[in-house]
């Protein structure tokens, strides 16, 4: 079945505690997405990549890291997570050429106490 | 700064009872303009993808349209399983060279039978 995982699935932590988000699909897409979202601000793109080794910054990439070092895989990493980080986060995938039929994980909720 | 705007934040059906949702846009250059479906607790689900003014996709009883500054879906004699929020999303760069994806805040739609 071709999916979009995510783990964890729900997270509780506290501020300043590192913390890595895992994203693995399954489908051979070279293009990868990180977004978070929030009441009344939608959907906003965190980190894309085009490719392996192939990263760039979306519209809210403060605070937050990612690393493309197979296809398959793009974590996001929190290296020093605040309250503000406090979000519902999605990852998503598509093949570089239809980059809009993203195919969207199932969310990871994040809580930084 | 790409902006997407939706409109009404939320919108109550009778079932059977047609409406339309409204997303503008402000971009500096259009590649495409997209529609997403979101289920509580579940990752967006793509629907259509809309490229020139005067473009229309259909899908069951789903109607997108676009024209140069908003772009409409029309919801014909909707059912509760229509009952979702619904995303616009816009790319801009012609020319194709940045991937990054601008969400609006979404219109939560409920159909009561």
């Amino acid at each position: 079945e071709a999916q979009v995982t995510q783990n964890p699935r729900y997270l509780i932590t506290v501020t300043g505690k590192k913390l890595t988000v895992t994203c693995s699909q399954n489908m051979n897409h070279e293009y990868m997405s990180w977004y978070r979202q929030d009441p009344g601000l939608g959907l906003r793109q965190i980190y894309y990549s085009m490719n392996v080794e192939v990263t760039d910054k979306g519209d809210v990439p403060e605070g937050y890291k990612v690393s493309r070092k197979e296809k398959r895989n793009f974590p996001l990493i929190l290296e020093s997570p605040s309250p503000n980080q406090t979000s519902l986060y999605f990852c998503a995938s598509s093949t570089t050429r239809d980059t809009y039929e993203q195919y969207f994980g199932p969310g990871t909720r994040l809580t930084v106490t | 700064e790409d902006q997407v705007t939706q409109s009404p934040e939320a919108l109550r059906l009778q079932e059977g009872e047609s409406s339309s949702l409204n997303c503008s846009y402000t971009v500096s250059g259009l590649r495409g303009l997209f529609w997403y479906r979101q289920d509580p607790g579940k990752g967006p689900e793509f629907l259509f993808t809309l490229y020139s003014a005067g473009e229309e996709k259909e899908k069951e009883r789903l109607k997108a349209t676009l024209t140069k500054k908003e772009s409409f879906l029309h919801i014909t004699a909707p059912k509760p399983e229509d009952s979702a929020t619904y995303l616009c999303a816009v790319q801009a760069d012609p020319w194709g060279n940045d991937y990054k994806l601008s969400f609006g805040a979404g219109t939560t739609v409920t159909v009561r039978a």
